[in-house]
């Protein structure tokens, strides 16, 4: 099986600074990662997904960089903004999953002015 | 963009009561999934589908079922709903089978009495 598991349950960061959002897993057979952000009273919506066969991949203020020599998973957010609050998770494929998306825990990411 | 929607954002139920959760896509994807999120736990699958009148029992299956007659709609069923089936509950659609993203309903919030 896949165990999917986020370093800080929660993380409060200032208003412009940088944030990082740390996910580990377990299976090296995995292929696909994918972070997905949740506002309160909303259903996950997809921020960046990586490949196995990349090891950093940038979008628009995000970065996501994928360690597969330790198993890790990093998000990667600049200039964190008070809408960037949000619970974050993680999720991972590997070819033992067929068709599902292993999902962490998630983080709590909290900005403050 | 995708739309899945789920049609009841808030439902109150009694024990022992049959719940129907029922959830529709836009996109004609092939793939459906229902997830239960609970706090501390994350996204944990309870079944999905790959095609119309298909199903597969993701990890915590136990007191659902499913329903899948059109492409576009899968339906979740609780056939006794007890307290501990009070979550919020979460359908997706997918194009890629496994390795692709999901896209999410706003949720739907049961709360068994």
């Amino acid at each position: 099986g896949e165990s999917v598991g986020l370093h800080l349950p929660t993380l409060s960061v200032q208003e412009g600074d940088n944030s990082i959002i740390n996910c580990a897993y377990s299976n090296s057979a995995s292929d696909y990662f994918i972070w997905y952000k949740q506002e309160s009273g909303k259903g996950p919506q997809f921020i960046i997904d990586i490949r196995s066969n990349m090891d950093k991949r940038q979008g628009q203020r995000v970065t996501v960089l994928l360690n597969k020599t330790v198993k890790h998973l990093s998000l990667q957010i600049a200039a964190t903004q008070p809408g960037d609050s949000a619970v974050y998770f993680c999720a991972v494929h590997n070819s033992n999953s067929g068709y599902a998306l292993n999902f962490g825990k998630g983080t709590s990411l909290l900005v403050t002015p | 963009d995708v739309k899945v929607t789920q049609s009841s954002r808030y439902l109150v139920k009694r024990t022992g009561e049959k719940v129907f959760l029922e959830c529709v896509q836009d996109m004609d994807h092939e793939n459906m999934f229902w997830y239960r999120q609970d706090p501390g736990l994350g996204l944990r699958l309870i079944y999905f589908s790959y095609d119309v009148k298909m199903k597969e029992k993701g990890d915590i299956p136990e007191g659902y079922s499913v329903s899948r007659e059109k492409k576009e709609r899968f339906s979740l069923i609780l056939e006794s709903a007890s307290t501990n089936q009070t979550s919020m509950y979460l359908c997706a659609s997918s194009l890629f089978s496994g390795a692709g993203e999901l896209f999410f309903g706003e949720g739907s919030r049961l709360t068994v009495l």
